[in-house]
């Protein structure tokens, strides 16, 4: 089965501090992507990334970064963490073969103070 | 650009129905569709995945319908259970073809 896994469940973090998110898969997978979810708004692409050192502006990249430095590991960065960031953040991978079919992660939910 | 739409948002039925979920999208010109669950707090888990040339995909007691050329997909539960409380997220693969849109799902409780 695949597996990707973020680094917390739960964040708690204040207004200015640099924030990371991390993700690992397991499965080999290509492509990898960080998306937020917000009541009303649904899921939307932060950015992605499909290959090593490969990145990608999704539909809300203002305000982030991230880094893809091994193929198993995706790190999303806030710079200056703000209180609009508050959000659930996703993170999900998928290969070139099974149809792009794409694999999430549990979840960080990140409240910004 | 591509819009999903997933009518209706919440969605309550007494065990054992059969239910309909809807999705819709606008720019037929998709790759695949993917339906997920997604319960509270958590993260998505994939349900089926269905391919632009193909009209149905089924697992257990799922099946997703794909009409193309109309941009609609169902997702059939028969003899829904408590356990499918959840919220249903359909997303469709366009013309980059490993990036996804969502709908903002169907929120489902099957009460007993």
């Amino acid at each position: 089965d695949v597996k990707v896994t973020q680094s917390s469940r739960y964040l708690v973090k204040r207004t200015g501090e640099k924030v990371f998110l991390e993700c690992v898969q397991d499965m080999d997978h290509e492509n990898m992507f960080w998306y937020r979810q917000d009541p009303g708004l649904g899921l939307r692409l932060i950015y992605f990334s499909y290959d090593v050192k490969m990145k990608e502006k999704g539909d809300i990249p203002e305000g982030y970064s991230v880094s893809r430095e091994k193929k198993e590991r995706f790190s999303l960065i806030l710079e200056s963490a703000s209180t609009n960031q508050t959000s659930m953040y996703l993170c999900a991978s998928s290969g070139w073969t099974q149809s792009y079919e794409q694999y999430f992660g549990p979840g960080t939910r990140l409240t910004v103070t | 650009k591509q819009e999903v739409t997933q009518i209706p948002a919440a969605l309550s039925v007494p065990e054992g129905e059969n239910l309909v979920l809807n999705c819709s999208f606008t720019d037929s010109a998709i790759y695949n569709l993917q339906w997920f669950r997604q319960d509270p707090g958590k993260g998505l888990t994939s349900l089926l995945l269905i391919q632009s040339s193909q009209r149905e995909q089924t697992s257990g007691r799922l099946n997703a319908s794909l009409d193309k050329s109309s941009g609609r997909s169902t997702l059939y539960i028969a003899a829904s259970q408590p356990g499918d409380s959840a919220t249903y997220l359909c997303a469709v693969r366009g013309g980059t073809a490993s990036k996804l849109t969502f709908g903002t799902g169907t929120r489902l409780q099957v009460t007993l």
